[in-house]
């Protein structure tokens, strides 16, 4: 079955660079996704990408994928105070499940 | 465009009465999805509806819990003879059902049972 792990903690200066860390096992085609939640708040979805791609960039935002080792991360450049949150890495098999398997969260604390 | 949205954002119950969440999907989406995140379990799925019909159940803990969806559009999740284990946050996602399966999460309502 699917699996999805991540680390649970990272601690960043403000402006630095975050690197944000998912490991998958499905091996079938799927899409992967980074979604962020904030205190109190629900899901919000940053991005996804498919399996068939190795990295997709959007604004500070890129995801990096290494199908080969099932490995994805998210790349937050210049991190502010507001990015604080906690990140979850999700994954869903195309044509299969709909359902979206979720890795536990790394809860990102920036300092200023 | 009007998100998901959740109600109550809040229940506070007593143990073994039973709960009623509702679901506003977000307009013209087909698909709809329950989750609940407990500190202890994370982030688990419940229920899948493709309009009306629930494909995939297999995540509903027990018999205890039921789901439906009227009009492909507003769904009620039905906890009966509420537990303390049941208490969580209940997440409800909508997407347009394509191939990229994005879901877009309501703000949740968090469930206590006491």
């Amino acid at each position: 079955g699917e699996d999805v792990e991540q680390s649970l903690f990272l601690s960043v200066r403000e402006g630095d660079s975050s690197v944000i860390n998912c490991t998958y096992t499905d091996s079938s085609s799927t899409y992967l996704y980074w979604y962020k939640q904030e205190p109190g708040a629900g899901l919000q979805l940053l991005t996804y990408i498919f399996s068939n791609m190795d990295m997709k960039q959007d604004q500070r935002l890129t995801v990096l994928l290494n199908k080969k080792d099932k490995h994805l991360s998210l790349r937050i450049a210049d991190t502010q105070t507001g990015d604080s949150a906690i990140y979850f890495c999700a994954e869903s098999p195309w044509g299969g499940r709909r359902a979206l398997t979720f890795g536990s969260g790394t809860r990102l604390q920036v300092q200023p | 465009g009007a998100g998901v949205s959740q109600s109550p954002s809040n229940k506070v119950t007593e143990k073994g009465k039973d709960v009623e969440l509702r679901c506003d999907p977000i307009s013209g989406h087909t698909a709809l999805y329950w989750y609940r995140q407990s500190l202890g379990q994370g982030l688990e799925f419940l229920i899948y509806f493709q309009g009306n019909s629930a494909p995939d159940k297999s995540g509903l803990p027990s018999d205890r819990f039921s789901a439906e969806r009227t009009g492909g559009s507003v769904s009620t999740l039905t906890i009966q003879r509420t537990q303390q284990e049941d208490s969580a946050v209940y997440l409800c996602a909508s997407s347009l059902g394509g191939r990229g399966n994005e879901q877009y999460f309501g703000p949740g309502t968090r469930l206590t049972v006491t």
